[in-house]
């Protein structure tokens, strides 16, 4: 079965780190661009940046650009998204989804999301 | 940033009904480049149609896309109790990809 599974949710305090996994499986999981979302709670999606886990080339959003990291290890089929000092408002839920970039572009498969709860 | 404005914000029907969902940029996005997904509480997005009018693999054909430029549309010819949920746009035409806010289909 195609799928991504992401890592369980986590409870963190501000200024901690985190990295949150995304583990592909049923495909060739190198030659498919990983982007990950983020969902605030009660709001609308957005997209934080993606990673081409074959070389790691990552593009962020701008709005994410230097507040996170996307990482990928290719050799275990996961993408990872990580934190070095997290704030209460990085609270939410955070989606991997993989991008099928042919004629058309669409993430066609989503992980079921890593709630990050940031709290003192 | 390209931003997508979706309305109505809610759309309040019955089983049965037509839902038309709006979606608006604010700068031409090719057709190439305009997703729809659902989404319900607690779950995950989930594609439904994508290149603006193509539906996604297992997706019924209740759900349609369409429009160009500016201006597209998810109709839902009759919905389903299944399909009281909330819709998101999303391009990939211009980075940032941005979504739109979300239009959500409650029981009337």
């Amino acid at each position: 079965e195609v799928q991504l599974g992401q890592s369980g949710a986590e409870v963190k305090k501000p200024g901690e780190s985190l990295k949150i996994s995304c583990e592909g499986s049923g495909y060739s999981f190198n030659y498919y661009s990983i982007g990950w979302v983020r969902q605030m709670p009660g709001k609308g999606l957005e997209w934080m940046g993606i990673i081409y886990p074959d070389d790691s080339d990552t593009r962020y959003s701008p709005s994410f650009q230097g507040q996170v990291t996307i990482s990928a290890d290719k050799s275990i089929s996961t993408a990872y998204l990580q934190w070095s000092s997290l704030k209460a408002s990085d609270t939410a839920i955070y989606y991997c989804a993989r991008l099928i970039a042919a004629q058309d572009y669409y993430f066609d498969l989503w992980g079921q999301g890593t709630l990050v709860t940031v709290s003192s | 940033e390209l931003v997508l404005t979706q309305s109505p914000g809610t759309l309040s029907l019955s089983p049965g009904e037509r839902a038309t969902l709006s979606c608006r940029a604010s700068q031409s996005v090719s057709s190439a480049f305009l997703a729809w997904y659902q989404q319900k509480p607690g779950r995950a997005p989930t594609l439904l149609v994508y290149g603006t009018s193509s539906r996604a693999t297992g997706i019924p054909d209740r759900f349609s896309g369409s429009g160009s430029g500016t201006d597209f549309t998810l109709t839902i010819s009759r919905l389903e109790p299944e399909d009281f949920a909330v819709y998101f746009c999303q391009q990939f035409g211009t980075s940032p990809w941005t979504f739109g806010q979300g239009t959500k289909v409650e029981i009337k």
